[in-house]
C-alpha cells in the first residue's frame, strides 16, 4: 500500500526550462511534505519543504505547489540547468511522529 | 563539520552471518532513521528512534534490529533472518518537531553472497 506516489519514474527537459515533478499521497494526516535530491551512491539532499497548511513555498529556483483537496504536491524547478540531473523524491511526515513516508522517486534528466 | 558517517561504503557478507552497519551524528538531533533503497524503489523505512534508548518499527523491520544508547549512534544489524539483505542502506537524522528535515548520511552498500 504505497501512501506516496511518483508516476513518473523518468522526465527528460531541456536546459532553461521549467521541470515539474509530481508527487501523490493517500494519507490525510501527513502534516508535512518535503523533496529530497540524489545522486547515484550517495545519500538524499534536503531540497524544499511545504506545511500543509500552506499551499506554495519558494526558495531560488524551487518552488513546491500543495494541493490538499486533490492530495497532490508538485516541484517546479525554473530554469532547470543540467547539474539538476539526479532522482528527485517526495516525502511525507505522519502528524504526531518522526515517521517519514517516501515516494519511489522520479530520475530527473536535464539536457543541455 | 557537523554531519552522519556511515561506515563502512561498501560491505560483502557470507549468507548466514550477521553484519551491523554503523551510523554516527554529531548533529545533536533527537531523531535517527534507517532506511533501505532497492533498485527502482523508494526509501523504506528499517526503524526509527525518536530518543535515546527508545525505537519503533518501522515498514519493513523483519530481520533487523538496532540499539540506541547513545544519543549519537544508532547502529543497524542485519540478522540471518532478514530473507533479502544486498540492498543499499541509508541512514538519517533530523532535530525534532522544530525542524523536518532530514540529513542522510553517504550510505553502505550490503552485498549478501
Amino acid at each position: 500500500d504505497q501512501q506516496v506516489k511518483q508516476n513518473s519514474p523518468s522526465l527528460s527537459v531541456q536546459e532553461g526550462r521549467i521541470s515539474i515533478l509530481n508527487c501523490d499521497y493517500t494519507n490525510s494526516m501527513f502534516d508535512y511534505f518535503l523533496w529530497y535530491k540524489k545522486y547515484p551512491a550517495e545519500g538524499p539532499t534536503f531540497l524544499i519543504s511545504i506545511s500543509s497548511i500552506k499551499d506554495k513555498n519558494e526558495d531560488g529556483r524551487f518552488t513546491v505547489f500543495l494541493n490538499k483537496s486533490a492530495k497532490h504536491l508538485s516541484l517546479h524547478i525554473v530554469p532547470s540547468q543540467p547539474g539538476d540531473s539526479a532522482v528527485y523524491f517526495c516525502a511525507a511526515k505522519d502528524s504526531g511522529t518522526y515517521k517519514y513516508i517516501f515516494g519511489t522517486g522520479t530520475r530527473l534528466k536535464v539536457l543541455a | 563539520d557537523g554531519g552522519i558517517t556511515q561506515s563502512p561504503k561498501y560491505l560483502f557478507r557470507k549468507e548466514g552471518q550477521n553484519v551491523t552497519l554503523s551510523c554516527e551524528q554529531n548533529l545533536n538531533h533527537d531523531a535517527m532513521y534507517w532506511y533501505r533503497q532497492d533498485p527502482g524503489q523508494g526509501l523504506r523505512l528499517i526503524y526509527y528512534s525518536q530518543i535515546v534508548n527508545d525505537f519503533q518499527k518501522g515498514d519493513i523491520a523483519e530481520g533487523y534490529s538496532v540499539s540506541r544508547e547513545k544519543k549519537e549512534s544508532f547502529p543497524l544489524t542485519v540478522t540471518s533472518a532478514q530473507k533479502n539483505p544486498t540492498a543499499f542502506y541509508l541512514c538519517a537524522s533530523s532535530i525534532g518537531p522544530a525542524s523536518y528535515e532530514q540529513y542522510f548520511g553517504p550510505g553502505t552498500r550490503l552485498t549478501v553472497t
